[in-house]
């Protein structure tokens, strides 16, 4: 079993719509917790960094986290064109753990005009 | 955010040649810089963790005699594949932390892509 798991998709949806993205992980030790957005042939972008359990907003992006369920969550609303991208959830054990970062598939995300 | 530069961002080379990679920290000082790669289509495996002034630590399975790491600077760590085959070829990524400004994220570099032939 993978410690984070992440649907690849493809996710295809109309622009304007809201998005949900998600991955489950298995360790309850991970306890700082990041999305990534890559684009084809980039490098992964920083997008939403959040610690522990929590919701964090940022612009038209919302990154939920929930500890219990081992469970968490990236939206984005009025979802555009440009938001086509790969999206890769990261998850680290602690702030020294020589800052290691377990990565889930990521999702493929399309949004049609 | 913090920038991370990584270059070349592609590279074709011969089998059997050995090409080095740079990645640098433009605006922060990084002790500790990560090497990932990353087939298509898959997520980022990381290799190794890079320490300035100290050997690299590599992830079970990777050869650290084929994929030398040499991080002499706070700013700059290099990846060198030697001997390189076609089975090499992949997008080699590298990221580093500003532990100096006291954040926890990872900014990445924009990527390699190494083509053998």
């Amino acid at each position: 079993q993978k410690e984070v798991e992440q649907d690849p998709g493809p996710l295809s949806v109309p622009e304007g719509a809201i998005v949900s993205l998600n991955c489950t992980y298995s360790n309850s030790a991970f306890q700082y917790f990041m999305w990534y957005r890559q684009y084809s042939r980039k490098g992964p972008e920083l997008l939403m960094y959040t610690y522990s359990s929590g919701n964090k907003e940022d612009g038209r992006f919302t990154a939920q986290v929930d500890k219990s369920s081992k469970y968490i969550s990236l939206f984005i609303r009025d979802s555009q064109p440009s938001d086509s991208a790969t999206y890769l959830c990261a998850m680290r054990r602690s702030y020294n753990q020589g800052g290691k970062l377990i990565f889930g598939q990521g999702t493929e995300l399309s949004v049609k005009p | 955010g913090a920038v991370v530069s990584q270059h070349p961002s592609w590279v074709i080379c011969k089998s059997g040649t050995s090409v080095k990679i740079e990645c640098r920290s433009l605006d922060f000082q990084a002790t500790t810089m990560f090497w990932y790669r990353q087939f298509p289509k898959q997520s980022l495996m990381l290799m190794a963790t890079s320490n300035e002034g100290s050997k690299a630590t590599y992830e079970q399975g990777v050869e650290k005699d084929k994929f030398l790491i040499n991080h002499a600077s706070l700013t700059l760590s290099t990846l060198t594949v030697t001997s390189a085959h076609p089975e090499d070829s992949s997008f080699y990524i590298c990221s580093a932390r500003d532990q100096g400004g006291g954040g926890t994220e990872a900014f990445f570099g924009q990527g390699t892509r190494l083509t053998v032939v």
